[in-house]
């Protein structure tokens, strides 16, 4: 089934710990993006890649990093967790910029 | 900075009812608008994109209107069903590939 898989489901980790978040999408789409949701705050965007091979930064994109090696698969990486990380973690795609983007399932961090 | 403002911020209708979710943006300088749909515990599904130079689309019972110059936006549901409970959310595209996003309107369809 075509679609966007993001793993782990959920995670809980403790703090200064590295944790890197995986992506991978099948429809050959050269856009992706990360998003976190928090309550009050909504969804934000962390990092972006308008194909592979390249990557931008979102709203939020300090304490995080990203690689897009190819076209399916998108890591977003936290280097040393801290609490303020904890946050429901969302992967994204699009067939190019400005079309519409077909999410994944998220990831519920809790940084401890 | 773009700011995105959905009201209300919860709605809970009877079944049956059409109902009006509104969405209103900062900066005009769009390249389009997309409402989504969020179930708790899940993910976002697109259900419209509208292009910075359209007015509305339409798809099954939902409509959604743009108006760039206003900065606002609307969806509109008809004949409302206890399975369109969830929380609705949109989000407008501006450069560098961003989406700002709305919190997003709870809305609740007893039957």
């Amino acid at each position: 089934i075509a679609g966007i898989t993001q793993a782990p489901t959920s995670q809980i980790l403790a703090a200064g710990r590295r944790m890197t978040l995986r992506c991978t999408q099948d429809m050959r789409h050269n856009a992706m993006y990360w998003y976190r949701q928090d309550l009050g705050l909504g969804l934000r965007l962390i990092h972006y890649s308008n194909t592979a091979g390249t990557t931008g930064k979102g709203e939020v994109p300090d304490g995080y990093s990203v690689s897009r090696a190819n076209t399916d698969d998108f890591p977003l990486t936290l280097a040393s967790a801290v609490p303020s990380q904890t946050s429901v973690y969302f992967c994204a795609s699009s067939r190019d910029r400005g079309e519409t983007q077909y999410f994944g399932p998220g990831t519920r961090l809790l940084v401890l | 900075k773009q700011e995105v403002t959905q009201i209300p911020a919860a709605l809970s209708v009877p079944e049956g009812e059409n109902l009006v979710l509104n969405c209103s943006f900062t900066d005009s300088a769009i390249y389009n608008l997309q409402w989504f749909r969020q179930d708790p515990g899940k993910g976002l599904t697109s259900l419209l994109l509208i292009q910075s130079s359209q007015r509305e689309q339409t798809s099954g019972r939902l409509n959604a209107s743009l108006d760039k110059s206003s900065g606002r936006s609307t969806l509109y549901i008809a004949a409302s069903q206890p399975g369109d409970s969830a929380t609705y959310l949109c989000a407008v595209e501006t450069s560098g590939s961003r989406l700002t996003f709305g919190e997003g309107t709870q809305l609740t369809v007893n039957p």
